[in-house]
């Protein structure tokens, strides 16, 4: 069965720090990794990864994919209380989105 | 060139009623996926359509739930004899193709059962 695991479930930092938030998966036919921002609302589109090694990068906000570890991580820099949010890792396997359960990021002035 | 719109946006049903979830997707998209999300839970993928064809419903449980994309008109989801499980935030998406594109979220439909 295919699964898509994020780690930490929740995280709560201060105002300017940086953090990682992790993403490891198993899916047959990988086609790509998508990550996604969730305010209370629609996921909104981040970046999407299919080649392993290289970094997306958008802002403060950059991302990086391991294929032979089958993982990816999501890097926030100089966080915002504007980057509380849950971050959603999905993984695009046999023509269908499979998503993690989400990362519960919660930036305290 | 409008989102994914997704109506309503809030819908309460008593338990045993039906529910009826439309998706209209982005212009020249016709890629539908349906998603549901639990309280705190990850989405949950319920079935993939293209116009006039279901080509996934590896996630939709196999009884009161079924989907449809028609040739006109938005994709519906349909859940008969609502029960208070089913309460839940229901994302659509679409893509214009079938795979190697972002999929677009729509709003959710949050479905109550009382």
């Amino acid at each position: 069965e295919d699964k898509v695991v994020q780690s930490p479930l929740s995280l709560v930092v201060h105002e300017g720090d940086t953090v990682t938030l992790n993403c490891s998966y198993e899916v047959t036919n990988f086609r790509s990794l998508l990550w996604y921002k969730q305010e209370k609302k629609a996921p909104t589109f981040l970046f999407m990864l299919t080649s392993s090694g290289i970094e997306k990068k958008s802002g403060r906000l950059s991302s990086i994919l391991d294929k032979k570890e089958l993982f990816s991580i999501l890097n926030i820099t100089a966080t915002q209380t504007g980057d509380s949010a849950i971050y959603l890792c999905a993984v695009e396997g046999a023509q269908k989105l499979v998503f993690g359960q989400g990362t519960r990021l919660t930036i305290n002035p | 060139n409008a989102g994914v719109m997704q109506n309503p946006r809030h819908l309460v049903r008593r338990r045993g009623q039906e529910a009826r979830l439309r998706c209209s997707p982005m212009k020249g998209h016709s890629h539908v996926y349906w998603y549901r999300q639990l309280p705190e839970e990850g989405l949950k993928f319920m079935v993939y359509l293209q116009k006039e064809n279901i080509i996934d419903e590896s996630g939709m449980p196999k009884e009161r739930f079924s989907a449809e994309f028609p040739k006109e008109g938005p994709s519906i989801l349909r859940i008969q004899q609502v029960v208070r499980g089913d309460s839940a935030a229901y994302f659509c998406a679409s893509s214009p193709l079938a795979s190697g594109t972002e999929a677009f979220f729509g709003q959710g439909t949050r479905l109550t059962v009382v």
